[in-house]
């Protein structure tokens, strides 16, 4: 059974920083990966989808990448704003989605 | 991006009444919609794969005669809590895809709360 998991599940930091999500997943058998914020009491929006024979996705500000291998997937986000303050869920593919327990993430200004 | 239209966004009930939640794909026909659950603070937990036309198949420990899905065309799937509880008080948002391992559009969110 697919495990995913997000590390840290909560992360802080100031306007302008760059910065890392990270995701791991225990079987690595995926067709893709994909990454999606979520705002407070609302749907996800998709951010990247990084199919398995890929190694990054470009979108903006922001990079995904994908280490099959390894069982790792990275959100890069470049120059914070505040407007980035959510929760990012990553969710691995296999037929149906698994997703991880995700990062919530605050922009201070 | 597609759009998927989850209907209504905020509902309110009675204990042991039945509750219908709306999901749409607007721009494309959807093959498989997905249906998840999702508590505070936790991420989604996949409740059931519907596939237009045919039963749909749920996740293990999900009861399918409270939570009844219909998948009746490309885009269209209804989820109905039935005889609902305080503790089916949830969020639950659906998706849809193309099927397989297309990548999956999803809905706003339904918040569920019975009183």
């Amino acid at each position: 059974k697919q495990e995913v998991t997000q590390i840290p599940a909560a992360l802080s930091v100031p306007e302008g920083e760059n910065l890392v999500l990270n995701c791991s997943f225990t079987d690595s058998a995926i067709y893709n990966l994909q990454w999606f914020r979520q705002d407070p009491g609302k749907g996800l929006t998709s951010l990247l989808l990084i199919q398995s024979s890929q190694r990054e996705q470009t979108s903006g500000r922001l990079n995904a990448s994908l280490d099959k291998s390894s069982g790792r997937s990275t959100l890069y986000i470049a120059a914070s704003q505040p407007g980035d303050s959510a929760t990012y869920l990553c969710a691995s593919q296999n037929e149906k989605l698994t997703f991880g327990t995700g990062t919530r993430l605050t922009i201070i200004p | 991006g597609a759009v998927v239209s989850q209907h209504p966004s905020r509902v309110i009930c009675k204990s042991g009444t039945s509750v219908k939640i709306e999901c749409r794909s607007l721009d494309f026909q959807a093959t498989t919609m997905f249906w998840y659950r999702q508590f505070p603070k936790q991420s989604l937990m996949l409740m059931a794969t519907s596939n237009e036309g045919s039963k749909a198949t749920y996740e293990q420990g999900v009861e399918k005669d409270k939570f009844l899905i219909n998948h009746a065309s490309l885009t269209l799937s209804t989820l109905t809590v039935t005889s609902a509880h305080p503790e089916d008080s949830s969020f639950y948002i659906c998706s849809a895809s193309y099927g397989g391992n297309t990548e999956a559009f999803f809905g706003q969110g339904t918040r569920l709360t019975v009183v």
